[in-house]
C-alpha cells in the first residue's frame, strides 16, 4: 500500500526561526494536506494542494506540491510559541477513494 | 452540530472489557472515518463509512474492533474484550461530499486506557 514518510519526526527550535517539514511518498497522490494537531485535540486542516507544483501560503505557512506529485514540504516563518504541535502531511489519491493516507508526524517545539 | 463531537473524551477501562466510542459527525456529512493514534504515533485507519455503502473495514486490527453508523448519522466503534495494547486515542472524522478535497473534519478523539 501506499506509504507517506514525514520528516523531521521532531525538531526544537528557537522562537523566531524558520521551521521546514516535509513527506515523500512511494507512490502519486492528486491531493496533498497539511494538518495540526494540539495537545488534547483532532488535527485541524492547515492548507490543501491540489495541483503538481503548486505552491499556497497561509499566514507564515507555505506549502508546495511537488512536481513529481510524489513529495509535498511545509515551512513555517518566524515561530511563535504556538506553533507547537504536531504536524500530519496527508495524500489523497483518486483511484483509492477518498482515502487519506498519513504521514507519522513531526512534533514541533518552540523555546521562547 | 458545529463540529464532530466525540464521547467519552477520555475512558479509562480493564483488561477484558467492552469498551463502545461515540462519533456525532457535522450534520450532512456524508462520509465518517475512525482513525487510532498511539503515544506520539501518526494516524492509523480503522473504519469507513459512505453514505449506504459497506463500510471499508480494512483497516481494523482484529475482529475484536467493529463499528456501526446508525441512520447515516452516528457512528460507535466497539472495542471487545480489551487489551492494553489498544490504548490510544481514538479519532472520528467526516467530510461533506464523495470527493476528498476538502480535507477531513476531526473530533477531540476519545482517550482508551487500558489498565
Amino acid at each position: 500500500g501506499q506509504q507517506l514518510n514525514q520528516s523531521p519526526q521532531s525538531m526544537f527550535i528557537q522562537e523566531g526561526e524558520d521551521v521546514s517539514m516535509n513527506c515523500t511518498s512511494s507512490s502519486i497522490f492528486n491531493t496533498w494536506l497539511w494538518y495540526k494537531q494540539d495537545p488534547g485535540e483532532g488535527p485541524v486542516l492547515l492548507i490543501a494542494l491540489y495541483k503538481a507544483g503548486e505552491l499556497t501560503s497561509n499566514g507564515r505557512l507555505t506549502a508546495q506540491f511537488g512536481i513529481t506529485r510524489k513529495d509535498s514540504f511545509l515551512n513555517i516563518s518566524a515561530s511563535i510559541p504556538s506553533d507547537v504541535g504536531i504536524y500530519f502531511c496527508a495524500g489523497q489519491d483518486n483511484n483509492a477513494g477518498n482515502m487519506l493516507t498519513f504521514g507519522g508526524g513531526t512534533r514541533l517545539m518552540v523555546k521562547p | 452540530g458545529a463540529g464532530v463531537s466525540q464521547s467519552p473524551s477520555n475512558k479509562v477501562t480493564e483488561k477484558g472489557k467492552d469498551v463502545e466510542l461515540r462519533c456525532d459527525p457535522i450534520s450532512g456529512h456524508t462520509a465518517l472515518y475512525w482513525y487510532r493514534q498511539s503515544l506520539g504515533q501518526g494516524l492509523e485507519f480503522l473504519i469507513y463509512f459512505q453514505g449506504n455503502s459497506a463500510p471499508d473495514k480494512s483497516g481494523l486490527p482484529s475482529d475484536r474492533f467493529s463499528a456501526e453508523r446508525t441512520g447515516g448519522s452516528v457512528s460507535t466503534l466497539t472495542i471487545q474484550r480489551t487489551q492494553q495494547e489498544d490504548s490510544a486515542v481514538y479519532l472520528c472524522a467526516s467530510n461533506p461530499q464523495s470527493l476528498i478535497n476538502y480535507g477531513y473534519t476531526f473530533g477531540s478523539g476519545t482517550r482508551l486506557t487500558v489498565v
